[in-house]
């Protein structure tokens, strides 16, 4: 199985300021035949289910602020947001679904 | 509007069995892959079953192969998730999720939580 290791497990952003969560597999999540990293990234306020924020490792689903941006390929990827808010405090998860077998980051604690 | 809502969770003891639930509205359901995955009190997600959109595929986690079982059942659009010989480990909030393009998950239900103790 694909494991997926997020850094770090927690970190405190100033309002305004920008946070970066890094998530690297255990092997490559790019699939060659349509050069598309199987890559997803979540957020979990306390008390909620996880909500999908990016897919495709840098594709923002509908309705995600802009401040919200995702990036890397192959084993590397990042999590940037940019002008953080008081409503962002959250975990954050990676997740990995290349192939039948699905895997999470062990989650990254952001606060204020 | 696009929902899942789970049901069935419960205290159990270890050895048991259980049956979740997941209701769906708001999309054509037997079109869509849909998901099981848990979360362990204070602990992280854990993807737990996938099933295809006419049954036909299933995968599971290597934690749970031989004592859960995900099926579903198009003309009620619901997912269920069997769950036999229950361990202590196996406490945590089950979340349903509909499985969209090759693997992400949106939306979520509210999860339905499992407790396995004597």
């Amino acid at each position: 199985d694909i494991v997926m290791t997020q850094s770090p497990d927690s970190l405190a952003v100033s309002l305004g300021e920008r946070a970066t969560i890094n998530c690297k597999s255990s092997q490559s999540v790019l699939y060659s035949s349509n050069n598309k990293n199987y890559l997803a990234w979540y957020q979990q306020k306390p008390g909620q289910p996880p909500k999908l924020l990016i897919y495709w490792a840098s594709t923002r689903e509908s309705g995600v602020p802009d401040r919200f941006s995702g990036s890397g390929s192959g084993t590397d990827f990042t999590l940037t947001i940019s002008g953080l808010q008081a409503e962002d405090v959250a975990v954050y998860y990676c997740q990995q679904y290349y192939g039948t077998s699905y895997t999470f980051g062990q989650g990254t604690k952001l606060e204020i | 509007e696009v929902q899942v809502v789970e049901s069935g969770g419960g205290l159990v003891q270890p050895g048991g069995s259980l049956r979740l639930s997941c209701a769906a509205s708001g999309f054509a359901f037997r079109t869509y892959w849909m998901t099981w995955v848990r979360q362990a009190p204070g602990k992280g997600l854990e993807w737990v079953a996938n099933i295809k959109e006419d049954g036909s595929e299933r995968y599971y986690v290597d934690s749970v192969k031989g004592r859960f079982t995900i099926s579903r059942d198009n003309a009620e659009n619901s997912l269920y998730l069997q769950l036999n010989s229950l361990r202590a480990e196996d406490t945590a909030m089950y979340y349903c999720a509909r499985f969209i393009g090759f693997g992400w998950l949106d939306p979520w239900g509210q999860g339905t939580l499992v407790t396995v103790s004597s």
